[in-house]
């Protein structure tokens, strides 16, 4: 089956630090790649994403490219700031061809504190 | 702004309780889902659903059942709460189409003890 696989964390990073957090992924087809942000206290919010090969998602500062060669989609952030302290989940979807009405798989997430 | 909302951000039970978790969403979204967050899990899908009085199981329904009787509410039903169902629970919701994101809740922190 589907499955996501994170970097292990947590990450400690002082303010301005370059951030990748590493996500590499098993599917079928071509599924649709994200990465979700969780805040302390808060549930899930989408950060970017990308739905075909060599898409690049975008927010906030933060990118991620579907690289369907390597089947990954690591999230890089030139310069980190501590209101970026969260966790951070990579996800799956698959097509739309199938019957999954929008499952996602996560990774494990990975914790990211930065310091200022 | 697409509102879900969980009606508990923290609850006590006890073993043997029934516990109910209720999530209500107001965009009229077809699919609804039930998920479990656990550190170094991740989250894993517990039920969806995807049309009223419609459910499928995902990865780990075992000790859980859901209740979809109106489109904007779905229920996780815990039928005799136990320990190891201590957890995060998150609820989310999607609309139709290919591309529809999903939304999630703020999260119902369950303690069983």
């Amino acid at each position: 089956g589907d499955s996501v696989t994170q970097m292990e964390g947590p990450v400690t990073l002082s303010e301005e630090a370059f951030l990748t957090i590493n996500c590499t992924y098993t599917a079928t087809g071509y599924p649709s790649l994200f990465w979700y942000v969780q805040y302390p206290g808060e549930g899930l919010q989408l950060l970017l994403k990308a739905t075909k090969a060599d898409d690049k998602g975008s927010n906030k500062g933060f990118e991620a490219t579907y690289r369907k060669e390597t089947t990954s989609f690591h999230l890089e952030k030139g310069s980190v700031q501590v209101s970026d302290s969260a966790v951070y989940f990579c996800a799956l979807r698959p097509n739309a061809g199938g019957t999954s009405y929008g499952k996602l798989t996560f990774g494990q997430g990975t914790i990211l504190t930065v310091h200022p | 702004d697409v509102k879900v909302t969980q009606s508990s951000r923290y609850l006590v039970k006890r073993t043997g309780e029934k516990v109910f978790l209720e999530c209500v969403q107001d965009m009229d979204h077809e699919n609804m889902f039930w998920y479990r967050q656990d550190p170094g899990l991740g989250l894993r899908l517990i039920y969806f659903s995807y049309d009223v009085k419609m459910k499928e199981k995902g990865d780990i329904p075992e000790g859980y059942s859901v209740s979809r009787e109106k489109k904007e509410r779905f229920s996780l039903i815990l039928e005799s709460a136990s320990t190891n169902q201590t957890s995060m629970y998150l609820c989310a919701g999607r609309g139709g189409g290919p591309y529809a994101e999903a939304f999630f809740g703020q999260g119902t922190r369950l303690t069983v003890v």
